[in-house]
């Protein structure tokens, strides 16, 4: 089974930036797309990246979004951190069977 | 735009089939260019995919779960439904309903969710 894995928490400071990566288990993550979703304290999750770098209309673009096909990982990366980016973080894709899968996310603290 | 609600009973006991409905509006569920997804949350864990269909009722189930759900649309509604069998406390979770898009699969707009409580 297709597989996603995220580091379980990352930390920085306000104004550095800080990158998540999410791993395949199997085949390439480059084949199919994978988005990245921001989700805080009591709310339904909310896009930050879809189709691997794009981002929806409203999200700042200190936010971005890479595939990386030599260790089958796809990044979020996050400039300028701002104390409201706190919040679990979520990369998802598909497999071949058109399966959705999630990473297990990550928690962002940002102190 | 697209705006999803989702509703049904909070509590379910053990063994009995949890059923939700997920309300689109703003646009039609008959739409060509949208599947339907539910997606669960067991409380201070990760999402897990539960499964989508598309107007035509052709669906995708995570295959962990494709035993004991199924998921259905209505379009004189314009509603989407869960049902999911003997359920157990491991299915104690946030529900959401989301729109998708076939390849990349990506969510969005998701609903509020609803917290299903398993207890007898």
């Amino acid at each position: 089974n297709f597989m996603l894995t995220q580091p379980h928490s990352v930390s920085e400071s306000p104004g550095k930036t800080v990158t998540i990566s999410c791993t395949g288990s199997s085949g390439s993550i480059a084949s199919n797309y994978v988005q990245w979703y921001q989700q805080r304290p009591g709310s339904a999750p909310t896009t930050v990246i879809y189709e691997d770098n794009q981002r929806p209309s409203g999200v700042p673009d200190r936010f971005s979004g890479s595939i990386d096909s030599s260790s089958n990982s796809a990044s979020l990366t996050i400039s300028g951190l701002k104390t409201e980016d706190e919040a679990d973080y979520y990369c998802q894709s598909y497999d071949s069977s058109n399966y959705v899968v999630f990473g297990g996310g990550t928690k962002l603290t940002v102190l | 735009q697209l705006q999803l609600q989702e509703s049904g009973p909070g509590l379910v006991k053990p063994s009995e089939t949890l059923s939700l409905t997920c309300t689109v509006s703003g646009g039609s569920i008959s739409s060509s260019s949208y599947y339907w997804g539910w997606i669960r949350q067991p409380p201070g864990k990760g999402l897990e995919w539960i499964g989508s269909i598309y107007y035509s009722g052709s669906t995708y189930y995570n295959p962990s779960l494709k035993s004991r759900v199924t998921i259905s649309v209505d379009t004189s509604k314009n509603q989407f439904s869960l049902k999911l069998s003997s359920v157990t406390a491991a299915d104690t979770a946030v529900y959401y309903c989301a729109t998708t898009v076939a390849a990349p699969w990506w969510f969005d707009p998701w609903g509020q969710g609803t917290l299903v409580t398993v207890s007898s």
